[in-house]
């Protein structure tokens, strides 16, 4: 079993639909979980961050974090056609400790 | 944001020779940086972590006589792709931490990364 699983999709919307992204994984040592988006040929940019388990909104995005069921989630509302990109999770045993990431999901949202 | 620059973007070369590639933070001392592989849909692999003035400590599975890594200042790494062969193609990203504090959210201390390098060898 892979220590993380993120499904590749692609994945394609609709302009103004909710997109729900997901990520399992198996170590119950990670502690903080991330959401990179990656244009392509480009490198991964940090979307959002959080430590342990609950929720974080920064405007159209939402992290969640369900540690019991070790099962984190992205959601983007209102979602744009500037948010077509890969979306990649990732996970870190520590606050300096190496990060671990998903396969990635390929977002395409449609005008 | 902090900024990673990589140089080249993009390299072709025969099989057989060696390839070096730069990571450069441009505004902040990275103590440690990380470098990355990605294959086409797959996900980032790292590969080894390289602390300033220390030899990489490199992940399971990676020669470390076939990918140097040299971390001689605060503000630069490199990677040498040596004998490159047809399977090593692929995009090769780093990331650098911040020494200095930049980038410290809370407890979780962020990488940040370069925009990657594309390698084919043919």
């Amino acid at each position: 079993q892979k220590e993380v699983e993120q499904d590749p999709g692609p994945l394609s919307v609709p302009e103004g639909a909710i997109v729900s992204l997901n990520c399992t994984y198996s170590n119950s040592a990670f502690q903080y979980f991330m959401w990179y988006r990656q244009y392509s040929r480009k490198g991964p940019e940090l979307l959002m961050y959080t430590y342990s388990s609950g929720n974080k909104e920064d405007g159209r995005f939402t992290a969640q974090v369900d540690k019991s069921s070790k099962y984190i989630s992205l959601f983007i509302r209102d979602s744009q056609p500037s948010d077509s990109a890969t979306y990649l999770c990732a996970m870190s045993g520590g606050s300096n400790y190496k990060l671990t990431f998903g396969k990635g999901t390929l977002l395409t949202v449609n005008p | 944001g902090a900024v990673v620059s990589q140089h080249p973007s993009r390299v072709i070369c025969k099989s057989g020779t060696s390839v070096k590639i730069e990571c450069r933070s441009l505004d902040f001392q990275a103590t440690t940086m990380f470098w990355y592989r990605q294959f086409p849909k797959k996900s980032l692999m790292l590969m080894a972590t390289s602390n300033e003035g220390s030899k990489a400590t490199y992940e399971q599975g990676v020669e470390k006589d076939k990918f140097l890594i040299n971390h001689a200042s605060l503000t630069l790494s490199t990677l040498t792709v040596t004998s490159a062969h047809p399977e090593d193609s692929s995009f090769y990203i780093c990331s650098a931490r911040d020494g200095g504090g930049r980038g410290l959210r809370d407890q979780y201390n962020e990488q940040f990364f370069g925009p990657g390098t594309r390698l084919t060898v043919l």
